[in-house]
């Protein structure tokens, strides 16, 4: 069965103080990782897809990263608009190409 | 271009009653998913489609739970009898060949 475990839960920055979040992962066969913001009340909102180890991906602030277990969001100099939920999902090879798995998320808050 | 549209935001019923949830996924994306976000268990997928085919409904709960896709651009998923326990946001997705999903604005569903 697919896994997913995101660390920290919950993350609490001051503005401009980088860090990283953590995404570990169980699967038969990735075929990509994808990396979600999640504002409240909101649906979750794309923000990277990585698929091979070594990758990595940038977004203003934020760049994703991936080994073969782990992969790592990376928040520089992060601005109270960067608070929300960052979601972590999986893709497997033999998911049909479709279904993703979904870690339970980190709440990020940035003060000003 | 026009996200992923859900109808109704807010649903607020009684238990025993039948609750119906739309959903109008991007134009051209040839699959479709329902998901469920609760505190405790995270986004859960319930179901998916492609080409407007159920694929895979092993994460629906129970019979009380259906969904259909009569067409490319309209999809519903159903709960009847509805249960205090079936209480969470309900967010539909599309995406284009497996590929990055959209999600919609959901529907947080409340039974009395």
């Amino acid at each position: 069965e697919d896994q997913v475990t995101q660390s920290p839960e919950a993350l609490r920055l001051q503005e401009g103080e980088s860090s990283s979040l953590n995404c570990s992962y169980t699967v038969s066969g990735l075929r990509g990782l994808f990396w979600y913001r999640q504002d409240p009340g909101k649906g979750p909102e794309f923000l990277f897809t990585l698929y091979s180890a070594g990758e990595e991906k940038e977004k203003e602030r934020l760049k994703a990263t991936l080994t073969k277990k782990e992969s790592f969001l990376h928040i520089t100099a992060p601005k109270p608009e960067d608070s929300a939920t960052y979601l972590c999902a999986v893709q497997a090879l033999n998911s049909g190409y479709s279904t993703l798995t979904f870690g339970k998320g980190t709440m990020l808050l940035v003060s000003p | 271009d026009a996200g992923v549209i859900q109808s109704p935001r807010h649903e607020v019923t009684e238990m025993g009653q039948e609750v119906t949830l739309r959903c109008k996924p991007i134009s051209g994306h040839d699959y479709l998913f329902w998901y469920r976000q609760t505190m405790m268990r995270g986004l859960e997928l319930l179901i998916y489609f492609n080409n407007n085919v159920p694929i895979d409904d092993s994460g629906m709960p129970e019979d009380r739970f259906s969904a259909k896709m009569p067409n490319a651009s309209f999809s519903t998923l159903k709960i009847q009898p509805s249960e205090p326990r079936d209480s969470a946001v309900y967010f539909c997705a599309s995406s284009r060949k497996g590929n990055e999903q959209y999600f919609g604005p959901g529907t947080r569903l409340t039974v009395t």
